[in-house]
């Protein structure tokens, strides 16, 4: 049972390469979601979906998109990266049963630089 | 806007004393609080969480507490041990049908 995995760990892209990050899960979750981490930000949501094949827009979507083809994936991709995107990338899931107990797994995270 | 602050972006206390983590919300809807755990290179770990029905949880030596009329929780560790030096996130939510969560700035703790 590996919980949540991301792939790559780390990746350095020039400004307007494109690339997909990974994220793979075998708990059965419903719920995943993409956050990224910047200094003094804290984790900040970018999309989530609620269940294979749904996608919705967080906090901050621009310049991202999703998509969850199977319910163990969840992929995030950088379609023209920017500097601005240059952050820590965590993903997550989470159970669909009640609320109560049900907290959030996270991945280990992606370092993505953008030069 | 910044629905969940955390005030103090580091607290150091001694080993064997307690130490007290603050989250303050904005948003009055939120019915549910987390806590979270963060080791540098590492995904962030649950560590305990509150529902708005009650004003008190405990787990060991881990206690939250939950003041809703000032829109204020709190973490207690005691006692305090070297292995608890990590980054500390509160969360909130409120949304039944994503379970979205928005996670204040961290709190970095050092033992």
């Amino acid at each position: 049972n590996a919980g949540v995995t991301q792939t790559p760990k780390f990746r350095v892209l020039k400004t307007g390469q494109s690339m997909t990050l990974l994220c793979a899960q075998d708990m059965n979750h419903e719920y995943m979601y993409w956050y990224r981490q910047d200094p003094g930000m804290g984790l900040r949501l970018i999309h989530y979906s609620v269940g294979e094949g749904t996608t919705a827009k967080g906090e901050v979507p621009d310049g991202y998109n999703v998509s969850r083809l199977k319910k163990q994936n969840f992929l995030l991709g950088l379609e023209s990266a920017a500097p601005s995107q240059t952050s820590v990338y965590f993903c997550a899931s989470r159970s669909g049963r009640v609320r109560a107990y049900n907290e959030q797994f996270f991945g280990p995270g992606t370092r993505l630089t953008v030069l | 806007d910044q629905q969940v602050k955390q005030n103090s972006p580091s607290l150091s206390v001694q080993e064997g004393r307690i130490s007290i983590l603050n989250c303050d919300y904005t948003n009055s809807m939120f019915d549910y609080f987390l806590w979270y755990k963060k080791y540098p290179a590492e995904g962030p770990t649950f560590l305990i969480s509150i529902s708005s029905i009650k004003d008190k949880n405990e787990d060991g030596r881990f206690t939250v507490f939950l003041n809703k009329s000032a829109k204020h929780l709190s973490l207690h560790i005691v006692p305090s041990q070297p292995g608890d030096s990590a980054v500390y996130f509160c969360a909130a939510s409120g949304d039944s049908g994503t379970y979205k969560y928005i996670f204040g700035t961290g709190t970095r703790l050092k033992v």
